[in-house]
């Protein structure tokens, strides 16, 4: 079945690190891929996304990827602030069905000074 | 634009008692959904609707109920609360078929003794 495969956290960087969040998915078809990122006592917010093969995703100067071949999108960023302190979930939605998400388990990541 | 607004923020309940969370959206979008978040376990989809009159279950649905009489409005049923409904409760909503990002709600966080 459908299904999102990312990184175990927690992950603990200093900053102006560089952090890769691994993502990987099984899905039918062409899916759209989302990262969403929840800060401490908030909703979700879409951080970037993809919706076909090659595709790259970017935002706040954080970019993935979309690799059909390896069925990944995983998120980098060069230099992370503490402000990027949050729980990052990679998903995705198939057949247009994007009121449908499927979600990975996050991660969480705490960025030191 | 309010977006998508969600109440109560918090709510604790004894088991077997029964209430509704509210949402609603000021978008005008097709499209919304429930979602509950545990620890380790990412969102998972509880119930969505793709229009009015019209609601589908998802990965999730028991113990739950919904209805959506109008576009703005989802609102979520527990009948009869259980502890294993402990949660935090996430409403979203999209745009029609396509690659749109769903938008969420701040959450409520509920706690059944």
């Amino acid at each position: 079945g459908n299904s999102v495969t990312q990184m175990e956290g927690p992950v603990t960087l200093s900053e102006e690190a560089f952090l890769t969040i691994n993502c990987t998915y099984t899905a039918t078809g062409y899916p759209s891929l989302f990262w969403y990122v929840q800060y401490p006592g908030e909703g979700l917010q879409l951080l970037l996304k993809a919706t076909k093969a090659d595709d790259k995703g970017s935002n706040k100067g954080f970019e993935a990827t979309y690799r059909k071949e390896t069925t990944s999108f995983h998120l980098e960023k060069g230099s992370v602030q503490v402000s990027d302190s949050a729980v990052y979930f990679c998903a995705f939605s198939s057949g247009g069905s994007n009121y449908k998400l499927t979600f990975g388990k996050g991660t969480l990541l705490t960025v030191n000074p | 634009n309010a977006g998508v607004t969600q109440t109560p923020k918090f709510q604790v309940l004894k088991t077997g008692q029964s209430m509704t969370l509210q949402c609603a959206q000021d978008m005008n979008h097709e499209y919304m959904s429930w979602y509950r978040q545990d620890p380790g376990m990412g969102l998972r989809l509880i119930h969505y609707s793709v229009g009015a009159g019209i609601t589908d279950q998802g990965e999730v649905p028991n113990g739950y109920n919904v209805s959506r009489s109008t576009t703005e409005d989802f609102p979520l049923r527990l009948l009869s609360a259980a502890p294993s409904q402990t949660s935090v409760y996430f409403c979203a909503s999209t745009q029609t078929r396509g690659h749109n990002e769903q938008f969420f709600g701040p959450g409520t966080r509920l706690t059944v003794l």
